[in-house]
């Protein structure tokens, strides 16, 4: 059973540029999660989607948007890219409900490099 | 959201128990108190969570204090494996946002 798998693994871009990473869930969940790690300190939650539509927020710009299909998979965009963003991002997935929701399974991660 | 304070780091010999603490003073009533460890160039990943009662699992121990202003995450023997970031998190709802801090990070020495 394959966990969480993102894609790519690193990246680099310009900034101002725009960027698509791209997430799978584990196998059963229905809820996924984006986070944006800095160097150094702990990852920070950026939205949540389920059943296609986004769920909760954190304090992010508009600059960051998602996107989540009928497979559960999901896509987090960032436009106008800023070297502040660069950083690992980390997709997690979990269950809506039952008896299992409170687990978050996280993946590798997208290490982003803003030049 | 209720704020959780940890030490920025702590060290263990292998093969002794470690206790890693977290305050909690505003917890509300219903926050759980979750647990994931970040290992290097890992995704963090589930450790352990509680409401009120102490919790046992196969990775570790979870022992919450009775006013719930203070829980321990307590490793039985530690391994150089569990060398990671230790962070405590609450959240409201099951499965909703971690707010993650900056963690404990766990150093294990032979």
């Amino acid at each position: 059973d394959a966990g969480v798998t993102q894609s790519p693994t690193h990246l680099i871009k310009t900034r101002g540029q725009q960027v698509t990473l791209r997430c799978s869930p584990k196998s059963g969940h229905d809820t996924v999660s984006w986070y944006q790690q800095a160097l150094g300190q702990g990852p920070q939650f950026i939205f949540q989607y389920y059943e296609e539509e986004e769920r909760q927020r954190g304090n992010f710009p508009d600059r960051f948007s998602g996107h989540q299909f009928p497979n559960y998979s999901s896509e987090l965009n960032v436009n106008a890219l800023l070297l502040g963003d660069s950083a690992l991002y980390l997709c997690a997935s979990s269950l809506a409900a039952g008896a299992f929701s409170y687990e978050q399974y996280f993946g590798p991660g997208t290490r982003l490099t803003v030049t | 959201d209720a704020k959780t304070t940890q030490p920025n780091s702590m060290e263990s010999n292998e093969e002794e128990p470690v206790h890693l603490p977290c305050n909690h003073s505003t917890i509300s009533g219903t926050d759980y108190i979750h647990w994931y460890r970040q290992l290097p160039s890992q995704g963090p990943e589930y450790v352990i969570h509680g409401l009120t009662s102490n919790v046992n699992n196969r990775m570790a121990s979870l022992a919450i204090a009775e006013d719930r202003k203070s829980s321990t995450l307590i490793l039985h023997r530690a391994t150089l494996r569990d060398a990671a970031v230790y962070y405590c998190i609450l959240s409201m709802h099951s499965g909703y946002a971690l707010n993650f801090g900056k963690g404990t990070s766990l150093l294990v020495t032979p």
